[in-house]
């Protein structure tokens, strides 16, 4: 099946500091993906959409400008979490659609996570 | 998108059937019911879909109302490894951007 992976699985920075996040569709080709944000005990929550080639659609009350997210290709997705602080510390996820023709190896009626990168913020 | 309702937990006995309700009373007619769960600290996973018609697959069956104002998700045979949270979400763009609610905790038990 499709597989989505995420890099690094975890990461601490220091407040202040900036972090990348990787999304990576490993068999398939993703024409869109989308950012989720996951507290403790609550569900998630979508933060952005992005398509290859364009600018990223974010969810209301969510910062763009804090939350860079870049799609150069169709197998990679990456979020940058600028200055960060301890209130951004989270679990983020990842996911991938396949194209709308069928052939990229992926459906395009499914989404296809990632397993999360815990980002903790000291 | 329809808001959609789950209890907030149930349990299971194991190689037991595992059926989990969901109520969209308020789906329009263009919308389609997902499923996808979620292993503690784990990525959802996809498990199915439908818009009228029952479903199933190799995971569960999908059974929609007539009305299609509410859904079960059915696990013919749950096993321990099914624990988890199940999220049920109602959405017009299938395979387009998922508002997930509170979800299913469920607790298979041996």
């Amino acid at each position: 099946g499709a597989v989505v992976s995420q890099h690094p699985s975890w990461v601490i920075c220091k407040s202040g500091t900036s972090v990348k996040i990787e999304c990576r569709s490993l068999d398939f080709q993703a024409t869109t993906m989308f950012w989720y944000r996951q507290f403790p005990k609550q569900s998630l929550m979508l933060m952005a959409t992005s398509n290859e080639g364009s600018k990223a659609t974010y969810e209301q009350g969510v910062e763009k400008d804090k939350f860079l997210i870049n799609h150069a290709s169709l197998t990679l997705s990456t979020l940058t979490v600028t200055s960060a602080h301890p209130e951004d510390s989270s679990f983020y996820i990842c996911s991938a659609r396949g194209g709308w023709t069928g052939t990229s190896g992926a459906s395009f009626y499914e989404q296809y996570f990632g397993p999360g990168t815990r980002l903790t913020v000291t | 998108d329809a808001k959609t309702t789950q209890p907030p937990s149930m349990d299971c006995a194991e190689g037991r059937a595992a059926n989990l309700p969901c109520n969209h009373s308020t789906i329009s007619g263009n919308e389609y019911v997902y499923w996808y769960r979620q292993i503690h600290s784990q990525g959802p996973q996809y498990i199915i879909h439908g818009l009228k018609n029952n479903e199933t697959n190799e995971m569960a069956s999908l059974i929609i109302t007539e009305d299609r104002k509410s859904s079960t998700l059915i696990l013919p045979h749950a096993t321990l490894r099914d624990t988890a949270v199940y999220y049920c979400i109602v959405t017009v763009d299938q395979g387009g951007k998922l508002i997930f609610g509170q979800g299913t905790e469920l607790s298979v038990k041996p």
